[in-house]
């Protein structure tokens, strides 16, 4: 298992409420990536955050957003909840921006009702 | 941004047998693909990896192996068990970022 972990592992919520979730990275890692991985897909880049700063963005609108703090945890913050945002979102953490291999945490599967 | 292909879907084989499965790309200048295995309920886990700098990668009973010029590459698993059922899925680089997009998976089912 790698050491990057989230939080919570499940959250039910309702249409149009906001979400946080959070992410741990693992010992030594500066980079998290987030994405939303929806039933029988792949997982779809949302953003990554290396050292503080958003450092690419996918083709999500602007309710999803995002922080990294000093230490390299990350939060994913998602306003405005819609039926469609239901799915599981995986943090990744990597060494360093750039090519460097990612590890997955286990995710946090969201359900909107 | 980078478009990656993944075939088959699904994937049904004995025990035993060998499973390939294929992935093309869209960018040329992507030069890190790497190989996830994801077991139900669980997160992706990093099986193999290969830079473009070399054209096969072994680790026991799974290889990739990666031709740049036709923009695809391969996972070959040999003597299948039934603990490598799960969905496996391949990426390479977004263009510009640092991140991955992902194939759509392959669901390998190995039958005892």
């Amino acid at each position: 298992e790698t050491g990057v972990t989230q939080s919570p592992t499940h959250l039910i919520k309702t249409r149009g409420q906001q979400v946080t979730l959070r992410c741990s990275s693992q010992s030594g890692h500066n980079t998290v990536s987030w994405y939303q991985q929806a039933l029988g897909q792949g997982p779809q880049f949302i953003f990554q955050y290396y050292r503080e700063e958003e450092n690419g963005r996918g083709n999500f609108p602007p309710r999803f957003s995002g922080l990294q703090f000093p230490n390299y945890s990350s939060e994913l913050n998602v306003n405005a909840l819609e039926l469609d945002d239901s799915a599981l979102y995986l943090c990744a953490s990597s060494l360093q921006q750039g090519l460097e291999t990612q590890y997955f945490g286990p995710g946090t599967r969201l359900l909107v009702l | 941004g980078e478009n990656v292909e993944q075939h088959p879907s699904t994937l049904s084989v004995q025990e035993g047998d060998s499973a390939v499965i294929k992935c093309t790309y869209s960018d040329s200048a992507s030069n890190y693909f790497p190989w996830y295995k994801q077991e139900l309920g669980k997160r992706p886990q990093l099986i193999i990896d290969i830079r473009s700098n070399v054209g096969e990668k072994k680790d026991q009973r799974i290889a990739v192996t990666l031709n740049k010029t036709a923009k695809h590459f391969s996972l070959h698993i040999t003597e299948t068990q039934p603990e490598d059922s799960a969905v496996y899925f391949c990426a390479a680089p977004n263009s510009g970022y640092s991140t991955l997009t992902f194939g759509k998976g392959t669901m390998l089912l190995v039958s005892p």
